[in-house]
Order: structure tokens, then C-alpha cells, then sequence
């Protein structure tokens, strides 16, 4: 598809085990993010990539989440032994040039992966 | 970190009517974005603003960046159903990404 894609779009799992959040950004765009929106929040900022560097990884909350990305397309962000606060929508976006270049590059949203943590 | 503050956090308003929103910080920001996440999507950049004073329009949608380079400003004439949804502010922090307000809800009645 043109647009950014994520899957899975609902997930519900138990507390302590492990998810997986894909996203497929927009072919050709350098710059990935991963960010959280929990209930009522404005959209926290995780991860960064620049192709598959992760230049800025400061927003991950603990060292239970890890993200990677491969090819310079694909990127997986892996939460380990859930918890419940973790249930949140999980939004990843893609850019042609990083935000915060001259003139910042547009982020594209996906429609975000729900994960619910039981 | 650099953080928003957007107002109002929620707004109930009858169709037909001019909507305003602001969101300030306490840290200067060379651009300021405006974006608008309908129910169930992710959202999508409504207009970009990159001097400070400007103002700049799309549609029935104003924005001005405001020359403090603190704040900035939201304005939705004669409001539809479809404007519903939740109006973000971001501005980029370092060189690398975008932060972005808890975001101004909007209500609209038919």
C-alpha cells in the first residue's frame, strides 16, 4: 500500500509475555518513529531510526522494549514480560528527512497497533 | 524535556460554530505543526507553520505561530461533524523529532 501499515491492529495479551509490533513504513522514507498514546495522553515519543540507526532511543520506557530495524524498511518494537501499563496504542510514522531538519520532513501515521495487556 | 500545553483539553460545540485551541510551551520552537487524529487513525499533519507571526490557512483552518516563538494558535471556522476528532500541536525537539501536546478534543453536534 502508499501508506505507513502496522499489524497486528488489536492485540490482547496476558501480563507477562511478549509482544511484537511490526510497521512497514512508506517506501523510500528514511526516518521512522515509534510512538505510545496511551488513554487520554498525547502521543510520547520512543524511538527514532535514521535508515537502521537508532539515533535516539531516550523515549523507551524500560529496558523491557527494544525496537529494531532492518533493510532501512521494516521495523519490529518488542515489548518483553508485559505489563498492564503498557496497554496503550502503539503509533509508528515515517518521514523522508528527519523532523527538525531546515525545513522538517512531514511524518506519516499508521493507524496505530492496540495492544491491551490483560 | 520540552513539553506542550494545549487547551482547552476537550470542547463541545454546536455545528456552524468558530472553534479556537492554543498550545504554549516554555521553550522556544522554530516550526509548529498542527495535526488531527480522527477516531481509530493515526494523525495527519493539517498545517505547518515556520515564522514566527505567521499566519496561514487551508481551508476553513487558521493557524498563527506566535511571535514569542511560545505559542501557537488554532482556529476552526463554521465547524462540520467531520471536524471531529483530537487537534495535536508538535514542534520538533533537537534535530530528530517531533513532540506533541495530550491534544485539544472536539465534539461536534449536529
Amino acid at each position: 500500500g502508499a501508506g505507513v501499515s502496522q499489524s497486528p491492529s488489536n492485540k490482547v495479551t496476558e501480563k507477562g509475555k511478549d509482544v511484537e509490533l511490526r510497521c512497514d513504513p512508506i517506501s523510500g522514507h528514511t526516518a521512522l518513529y515509534w510512538y505510545r498514546q496511551s488513554l487520554g495522553q498525547g502521543l510520547e515519543f520512543l524511538i527514532y531510526f535514521q535508515g537502521n540507526s537508532a539515533p535516539d532511543k531516550s523515549g523507551l520506557p524500560s529496558d523491557r522494549f527494544s525496537a529494531e530495524r532492518t533493510g532501512g524498511s521494516v521495523s519490529t518494537l518488542t515489548i518483553q514480560r508485559t505489563q498492564q501499563e503498557d496497554s496503550a496504542v502503539y503509533l509508528c510514522a515515517s518521514s523522508l528527512v528527519p523532523t527538525g531538519a531546515f525545513t522538517p520532513g512531514e511524518l506519516f501515521f499508521g493507524e496505530g497497533s492496540r495492544l491491551t495487556v490483560l | 524535556g520540552q513539553q506542550l500545553n494545549q487547551s482547552p483539553q476537550s470542547m463541545f460545540i454546536q455545528e456552524g460554530e468558530d472553534v479556537s485551541m492554543n498550545c504554549t510551551s516554555s521553550s522556544i520552537f522554530n516550526t509548529w505543526l498542527w495535526y488531527k487524529q480522527d477516531p481509530g487513525e493515526g494523525p495527519v499533519l493539517l498545517i505547518a507553520l515556520y515564522k514566527a507571526g505567521e499566519l496561514t490557512s487551508n481551508g476553513r483552518l487558521t493557524a498563527q505561530f506566535g511571535i514569542t516563538r511560545k505559542d501557537s494558535f488554532l482556529n476552526i471556522s463554521a465547524s462540520i461533524p467531520s471536524d471531529v476528532g483530537i487537534y495535536f500541536c508538535a514542534g520538533p525537539v533537537g534535530s530528530e523529532k517531533l513532540v506533541f501536546g495530550k491534544g485539544t478534543k472536539l465534539t461536534v453536534n449536529p
